[in-house]
């Protein structure tokens, strides 16, 4: 079955340093990845749709400036958080679609637990 | 996107079927109901989905009324191991790709032994 790999599983860093987080689509392609964010006790928030060659389409209320995507390849969409702050701690998840069929449906990462210190 | 409606919490003792309401009632013709689940700390898991007919697969199967405007995911024997937080989606299917998930409150459903 489709699998997505998100890299690292949790990272630690500095408030004001700056994070990359990986998202792979390892046994197909995908033309637009999707990032969530989930704070504790809470659901998936959709951050922002990642499209392969173009521009990321940001939801409403996320900041463009401060979490950067960047989907080079159709297989791989990074998400960088720039300047992080305490705030900023979170789950972050990313998936992605094989579009072998119509319905098919989103597999998702296991996810990567940012802490800010 | 058409909005769904779960409980919130639910129990269901180990070894017994775990049945799973959702309530869909603005769907639209072109909408298929996804079901996923979340384990503490992962990331969603696909379940099943589907369109007007009844569907199952090794994990599950999904009951969708004949108007559409509810389904119900049954976990035939359920386990200890199935405790999570289950989540109804409805979305509109095609072969476009920025066909995004909307996650609601969802379910959280606890497996007791």
């Amino acid at each position: 079955g489709a699998v997505v790999s998100q890299h690292p599983s949790w990272v630690i860093c500095k408030s004001g340093t700056s994070v990359k987080i990986e998202c792979r689509s390892l046994d197909f392609q995908a033309t637009t990845m999707f990032w969530y964010r989930q704070f504790p006790k809470q659901s998936l928030m959709l951050m922002a749709t990642s499209n392969e060659g173009s521009k990321a389409t940001y939801e409403q209320g996320v900041e463009k400036d401060k979490f950067l995507i960047n989907h080079a390849s159709l297989t791989l969409s990074t998400l960088t958080v720039t300047s992080a702050h305490p705030e900023d701690s979170s789950f972050y998840i990313c998936s992605a679609r094989d579009l072998g069929t119509g319905s098919s449906p989103l597999h998702f990462g296991n996810g990567t637990r940012l802490t800010v210190t | 996107d058409a909005k769904t409606t779960q409980p919130t919490s639910m129990d269901c003792a180990e070894g017994r079927a775990a049945n799973l309401p959702c309530n869909h009632s603005t769907i639209s013709g072109n909408e298929y109901v996804y079901w996923y689940r979340q384990i503490h700390s992962q990331g969603p898991q696909y379940i099943i989905h589907g369109l007007k007919n009844n569907e199952t697969n090794e994990m599950a199967s999904l009951i969708i009324t004949e108007d559409r405007k509810s389904s119900t995911l049954i976990l035939p024997h359920a386990t200890l191991r199935d405790t999570a937080v289950y989540y109804c989606i409805v979305r509109v299917g095609g072969i476009q790709g920025a066909q995004k998930l909307v996650f609601g409150q969802g379910t959280r459903l606890t497996i007791n032994p």
